[in-house]
């Protein structure tokens, strides 16, 4: 069965950086694009990234670009968040998030939380 | 960006009734290749959110035969033919047609 695994959340300073990863199994992991959807404290889902499945294109969210890169490595069948400059406003939990067929969200990992405090 | 916007933010309902849900979106979400990219999720309390309609009306793998998706354009619809206690959460709808992608704000079920 698809399993997607994040890890790396913690406690950060502000202007600091960290570095989420997100372990995939049961499915072919290059063959499938992969976002990552944040969501704050009490709040709604906010996407954030996305990757190609071979890595060839990767879009970020305005509240994001320039500061967040996503990228993957297929032979690890893990995909990677580094987050810089880090704010308040980036405390969330982050969520691993396969795409499937149709442009679908279809698979989400049980995410890891992210908070930014001084 | 394509503004979701949900209708009711909170739905408290009764056990073996039909709940229902609405989502409009700021701009037409039928897509150039003629496909509507329109999703629905369900996010039980401290879960991760599970995929349930997505293509307007089109039931993901394992999703009770209750729950039904339709409309198309900008007006969209979820319904739950009889709610049971463990469709209680939050759900989202989605647009994957446009860049970047959105949701709605969520809709909050509960029983009575």
């Amino acid at each position: 069965q698809v399993q997607l695994v994040e890890s790396g959340g913690g406690v950060v300073q502000p202007g600091r950086s960290l570095r989420l990863s997100c372990a995939a199994s049961g499915f072919t992991f290059s063959s499938h694009g992969m976002h990552w959807v944040r969501q704050a404290p009490g709040k709604g889902l906010e996407w954030v990234a996305v990757i190609w499945y071979d890595g060839s294109n990767k879009y970020y969210a305005d509240s994001v670009n320039g500061r967040f890169t996503i990228s993957r490595d297929n032979s690890k069948n893990t995909v990677y968040l580094q987050m810089n400059s880090l704010r308040a406003e980036d405390t969330a939990v982050y969520y691993c998030v396969r795409w499937g067929n149709w442009k679908i969200f279809d698979y989400w990992g049980q995410g890891t939380l992210v908070t930014v405090s001084a | 960006d394509i503004v979701m916007t949900q209708t009711p933010l909170s739905s408290p309902v009764t056990l073996g009734q039909p709940a229902s849900i609405s989502c409009r979106s700021s701009q037409s979400l039928v897509h150039s290749d003629g496909n509507t990219y329109l999703s629905w999720l369900h996010q039980r309390p401290g879960q991760p959110p599970r995929l349930l309609i997505y293509k307007i009306s089109n039931r993901f793998s394992g999703v009770p035969d209750r729950f039904s998706g339709s409309g198309a354009g900008t007006d969209f619809t979820l319904k739950i033919s009889r709610v049971e206690a463990e469709d209680v959460g939050i759900y989202y709808c989605t647009q994957a047609t446009q860049f970047p992608w959105t949701f709605g704000q969520g809709t909050k079920v509960e029983i009575k």
